[in-house]
């Protein structure tokens, strides 16, 4: 399983752009690159999704680097309702046997 | 994507009782998932439940504990047994979804226990 390595805390303002690097070293060639939101007392909300260069959405931005080892989630111009965590997985999404796992997440505050 | 509804959304439960959680899926799908999340942590993964078969656990879990049923496409339910205070967490299912060509995974709203 690919294991991803997050900023544990990060803080912004509003109106600010919020880039969110993740880290997945060992990426396996079938793996996607996955987003997650969640506000307390919520399940996780899907964001975005990519396997390679951009990626975007009405939300956000995905990029990846060429050697797909890393991935940056860009939120354009945050406001107050940002303020939540933000998971980043890998896994396979071709239809393999993808057993998605949690890292510890990245705490966004944004500040007025 | 996947609209997914849990019940229920929160319970008070006392220590030895048993709970069980439904989720349910708008569509069908074949592979769910049952999360724990206790508070302030990340979420981990109790069990993948696939329709007409047996339910594989993740380490530290086992069937005894949580028992799960997926009786049909669209449901599945999560028991926890013996009930205590540690078992105080949010549940959370989620399902395997197609999205643009790819797997997704999409989750339910969540139960939150608490054991007294």
């Amino acid at each position: 399983l690919a294991k991803t390595t997050q900023p544990i805390s990060m803080d912004s303002y509003e109106g600010q752009e919020v880039n969110i690097t993740c880290s997945h070293n060992n990426i396996a060639t079938n793996d996607y690159i996955t987003w997650y939101q969640q506000f307390p007392s919520q399940g996780p909300r899907f964001i975005i999704q990519g396997y390679k260069t951009k990626v975007t959405n009405e939300v956000a931005s995905l990029f990846i680097p060429a050697d797909r080892k890393s991935s940056t989630l860009s939120l354009p111009r945050v406001s107050l309702s940002d303020t939540a965590v933000y998971y980043c997985l890998v896994g396979d999404g071709s239809g393999g046997s993808y057993i998605p796992t949690f890292g510890r997440g990245t705490s966004l505050i944004v500040h007025p | 994507s996947a609209v997914i509804s849990q019940k229920p959304s929160r319970d008070i439960c006392q220590r030895g009782t048993s709970l069980t959680i439904q989720c349910q899926v708008d569509s069908q799908v074949t592979m769910m998932f049952w999360y724990r999340q206790q508070p302030g942590q990340s979420l981990t993964l109790i069990a993948t439940a696939n329709q007409g078969s047996e339910a594989t656990y993740e380490s530290g879990f086992v069937i005894d504990k949580f028992p799960i049923s997926r009786p049909n496409l669209t449901f599945s339910t999560l028991t926890v047994s013996n009930m205590s205070p540690e078992d105080s967490s949010i549940y959370l299912c989620s399902v395997e979804s197609s999205r643009e060509g790819t797997d997704t995974q999409y989750f339910g709203p969540g139960t939150r226990l608490t054991v007294l």
